[in-house]
């Protein structure tokens, strides 16, 4: 069973340009979340799905984000206009049920210059 | 949620058990002890969850005291290979219908070398 994949690997832009971030989650998973890590800090959590729906999306920073699902199926996450201080790993994440086990992708190391 | 406070970083040899124990004083009735693995260039990975006393699979055993205010991640005769970021996360994890978002805190680095 494929895990959780994401794309691309690694991304390097200049600030102010756009950047999508892929996720395609574990096949039937209706949970996924994305989390990033920044400047060296902690794993943080952005927002979760279920389905197409979102569930909780308390940990986006701004309004220069935007994440969607459509179809319930793989889910991208957009930052327009990228700032330097986006720049870290963005992690997705999915789950069969919510509360149950979350299986990480390999995350995508977005560098903003 | 609950915060939570590990060593930053731990050293071992191959072949013995590593013991790494987490304190979060402010534990919740409903919140579960959930332990997470995290090799450089991946995402974490779940490795064992349990709420009170010991819990057992085939890579870790985790062990919470009555209070459960702590709790001891245990690697039996660990490996150059479980050379990784450990991280403890404390929440109410078994809720249905709401996010269950993870909070993750600094991790402890534990470097196994031969």
């Amino acid at each position: 069973e494929a895990g959780v994949t994401q794309f691309p690997s690694h991304s390097v832009i200049e600030k102010g340009q756009t950047v999508t971030l892929r996720c395609d989650p574990i096949s039937g998973h209706d949970n996924l979340y994305w989390y990033r890590r920044v400047m060296g800090k902690e794993i943080k959590f952005l927002l979760h799905f279920v389905k197409e729906s979102k569930q909780d999306e308390s940990g986006m920073p701004n309004n220069r984000f935007l994440a969607e699902r459509t179809g319930g199926t793989y889910s991208t996450l957009k930052v327009q206009p990228a700032e330097l201080e986006d720049s870290g790993v963005y992690f997705c994440a999915s789950s069969l049920g919510t509360g149950d086990e979350q299986y990480f992708g390999p995350g995508t190391r977005l560098t903003v210059t | 949620l609950a915060k939570t406070t590990q060593p930053i970083s731990m050293d071992s040899y191959e072949g013995q058990e590593v013991n790494i124990t987490c304190s979060h004083n402010n534990i919740a009735t409903n919140d579960y002890i959930t332990w997470y693995q995290q090799f450089p260039s991946q995402g974490p990975r779940f490795i064992i969850q349990g709420y009170k006393t010991k819990v057992t699979n085939e890579v870790a055993s985790l062990f919470i005291p009555a209070d459960r205010k702590s709790s001891t991640l245990s690697l039996p005769r660990v490996s150059l290979s479980d050379t990784a970021v450990y991280y403890c996360l404390v929440g109410d994890m078994k809720v249905t219908g709401g996010g269950n978002k993870l909070t993750f805190g600094t991790g402890t680095q534990l470097k196994v070398e031969l």
